[in-house]
């Protein structure tokens, strides 16, 4: 059975750091791109950032590029997302996601999210 | 980017009705469409990809159609475990977008 266990969210102020961590199992975990989605209370799916399955190619969205960056250990079948100089507009439940390749595939299995709030 | 537009927003609807659900792309995306289920607290699953395809293990009361900048998924039957959100998404690029979502409401 596919998992996608995400962790790593909490309430953080304005400015600050966080790194999120998407622990997956029942899947050959460095043959599949991974991504980041978030959502916004109340709000639709934005697409954060992806990672293609050896880790040497990465995609991020403009609204979070230059402070985040996405990196994966195959060795420990682990997904993290490093998130920096938070704004309030971050805060959502963050998803990662599995697929065969980062474009020309959909998302095979999503985790159940983890909620990072940005306040002061 | 390429924007999606999903329609409607929420829908009203009875157990056993036919349901269609709309999704619009700012530029043609081939089939690069997929289509997801959400339930409250839950992660999103995928029931339709490349447009017309069903997920395995998904009932066959759900289809979908359309290419280019018009798709539909249809419900051919309303179930009450269908009540939920469903969103569209591209996946022409890296770059992935999502409809809005469309609330499956119980009328």
């Amino acid at each position: 059975e596919v998992q996608l266990l995400e962790s790593g969210g909490s309430l953080v102020q304005p400015g600050g750091s966080l790194r999120l961590s998407c622990a997956a199992s029942g899947f050959i975990f460095r043959s599949y791109a991974m991504s980041w989605v978030r959502q916004a209370p109340g709000k639709g799916m934005e697409w954060v950032s992806a990672i293609s399955g050896s880790g040497g190619t990465t995609y991020y969205a403009d609204s979070v590029k230059g402070r985040f960056t996405i990196s994966r250990d195959n060795s420990k079948n682990t997904l993290y997302l490093q998130m920096n100089n938070l704004r309030a507009e971050d805060t959502a439940i963050y998803y990662c996601a599995n697929a065969k390749s980062i474009a020309a595939r959909p998302f095979d299995y999503w985790g159940q999210g983890t909620l990072v709030t940005v306040s002061s | 980017d390429i924007q999606m537009t999903q329609s409607p927003s929420t829908l009203s609807a009875s157990v056993g009705d036919r349901v269609t659900i709309t999704c619009r792309a700012s530029q043609s995306i081939s089939s690069w469409l997929a289509w997801y289920q959400q339930k409250p607290g839950k992660a999103p699953k995928l029931l339709i990809y490349q447009a017309s395809s069903l997920e395995s293990g998904v009932p066959s009361r759900f289809s979908g159609s359309g290419s280019g900048t018009e798709f539909t998924l249809t419900i051919s039957s309303l179930q009450p475990d269908d009540f939920a959100t469903y969103y569209c998404q591209q996946y022409n690029s890296y770059s992935r977008t999502f409809g809005q979502g469309t609330k499956v409401e119980i009328k």
